[in-house]
């Protein structure tokens, strides 16, 4: 059964230091979604990712933030700039369609966490 | 601002005894909601979804939920967990705008116990 994964699982860096998380979403979906989720809080929509362009993002997907699809398979989400609250884990989610009631599957997610 | 909620952080329950995880929902015209569990070490996973129709909607692994307008709720049901049940489940709506946005609840832990 096709999966999304992520890479790495955890991550450890240092304040300021600049992560690139990575994302493989199922081969035959067209939307890529980021998502978040800090210890206790709610998971959070960062970004909506269609045909090469960002379609939506939060309030939270501030100038630090980028995604890219370097080429036909990974998804990529890069802070340029750590800060201790991006401490997170971070899921990665693909749909073959667009619409609210269109099923996202979602991947493992990375655990990010900025000293 | 469209939201979801759920009260419960963590639902410890026995073995083969009957649980019901809470959701509720801010009212709005459309609303699409889903239940996904992330059981340790992976990715969240789709358990049922509502869109429209029945209000009483059947998910994989014996779970089922309830649609109830009037409360605006979406509660979780199994009338008899395994140990294997023991996961994080999240509550979600779709953002019903031209986006795909997935609102989320904070998640409720289901403790299985022997």
């Amino acid at each position: 059964e096709p999966e999304v994964t992520q890479t790495p699982s955890h991550q450890v860096t240092q304040m300021g230091q600049e992560v690139i998380l990575r994302c493989v979403p199922i081969s035959n979906h067209l939307y890529f979604y980021w998502y978040r989720q800090i210890l206790g809080q709610k998971v959070e929509f960062l970004v909506s990712f269609y045909n090469n362009e960002i379609s939506e993002k939060s309030e939270i997907f501030d100038d630090q933030f980028s995604v890219e699809r370097p080429d036909g398979s990974n998804f990529t989400l890069k802070i340029r700039s750590t800060k201790l609250e991006d401490s997170a884990m971070y899921f990665c989610a693909s749909s073959e369609a667009r619409g609210s009631w269109v099923e996202q599957f979602f991947g493992p997610g990375t655990r990010l966490t900025v000293l | 601002a469209q939201s979801v909620t759920q009260l419960d952080s963590q639902v410890p329950v026995f073995e083969e005894a009957p649980v019901e995880l809470r959701c509720n929902y801010s009212s709005s015209v459309s609303v699409y909601l889903f239940w996904y569990v992330q059981y340790p070490n992976q990715g969240l996973q789709l358990l049922l979804k509502y869109l429209s129709g029945s209000t009483l909607v059947k998910g994989i692994n014996g779970f089922e939920a309830e649609f109830n307008k009037s409360q605006t709720s979406f509660h979780l049901r199994k009338p008899s967990v395994h140990i294997s049940d023991t996961a994080e489940y999240f509550c979600a709506r779709g953002d019903g705008g031209a986006t795909n946005k997935l609102i989320f609840g904070t998640g409720t832990l289901l403790a299985v116990q022997p």
